[in-house]
């Protein structure tokens, strides 16, 4: 099993759409968790971290469940602009080490 | 604002031959990273950095080295490059809240 997975996608949905995406993990002693967005033929970009409360950044909410080893990032009202690959990571905890998913790809049409 | 930044952009290399990326952070951060990405593989983790002259290996070391003789740099080397190590390579630095800034990436293909 690898240490991170994510549904490659691609996800397609229509502007003003709710997509959701989720990102399992491992290792059960992970401690940092992060989306991270990625454009086409650019470097990726910190989208949010995701903390044990769950955490809202406009649009954007991410969710981290424990017990099942699974963030989560939810987008509302989906924008043209929101399309790209979302990539989980995850900072096992034991090494210095951050783990990145292959990430999930985002297609909003008009 | 420089962040991180690599050089060079892009590079083409005949198998056999040697390069060094460059990667320069001006964030006074203490761990940096050095990442390849290939299609449908993710980015997958080649050396690491703790701190000014500590170096650590990643997922896929082999045919790679690095130095961190400086806090700002981080050097990655192909001694003899292969064309299985086309691909984009991204420099990290990260900061102590744990969030990763890259560098724009480096494509090399090696013929």
């Amino acid at each position: 099993r690898k240490e991170v997975e994510q549904d490659p996608g691609p996800f397609n949905v229509p502007e003003g759409a709710t997509v959701a995406f989720n990102c399992t993990y491992s290792n059960s002693a992970s401690q940092s968790f992060f989306w991270y967005r990625q454009d086409c033929r650019k470097e990726p970009k910190l989208l949010m971290s995701v903390y044990s409360s769950g955490n809202e950044d406009g649009r954007f909410t991410a969710q981290l469940n424990r017990a099942s080893q699974y963030i989560s990032l939810l987008i509302r009202d989906s924008k043209l602009s929101d399309s790209a690959t979302y990539l989980c990571v995850v900072n096992p905890g034991n090494t210095d080490k951050l783990i990145f998913g292959t990430g999930t790809r985002l297609q909003v049409f008009p | 604002n420089a962040g991180v930044t690599q050089t060079p952009k892009f590079r083409v290399l005949k198998t056999g031959q040697s390069m060094t990326l460059l990667c320069a952070q001006d964030m006074n951060h203490e761990y940096m990273y050095w990442y390849r990405q290939d299609p449908g593989m993710g980015l997958r983790l080649i050396h690491y950095s703790v701190g000014e002259g500590t170096t650590a290996k990643g997922e896929v070391p082999d045919g790679y080295n690095v130095s961190r003789l400086k806090k700002q740099n981080f050097l990655l080397g192909l001694e003899s490059a292969a064309p299985s190590q086309t691909s984009v390579y991204f420099c990290a630095s990260r900061s102590q809240s744990g969030e990763l800034f890259f560098g724009e990436g480096s494509r090399l293909t090696v013929l």
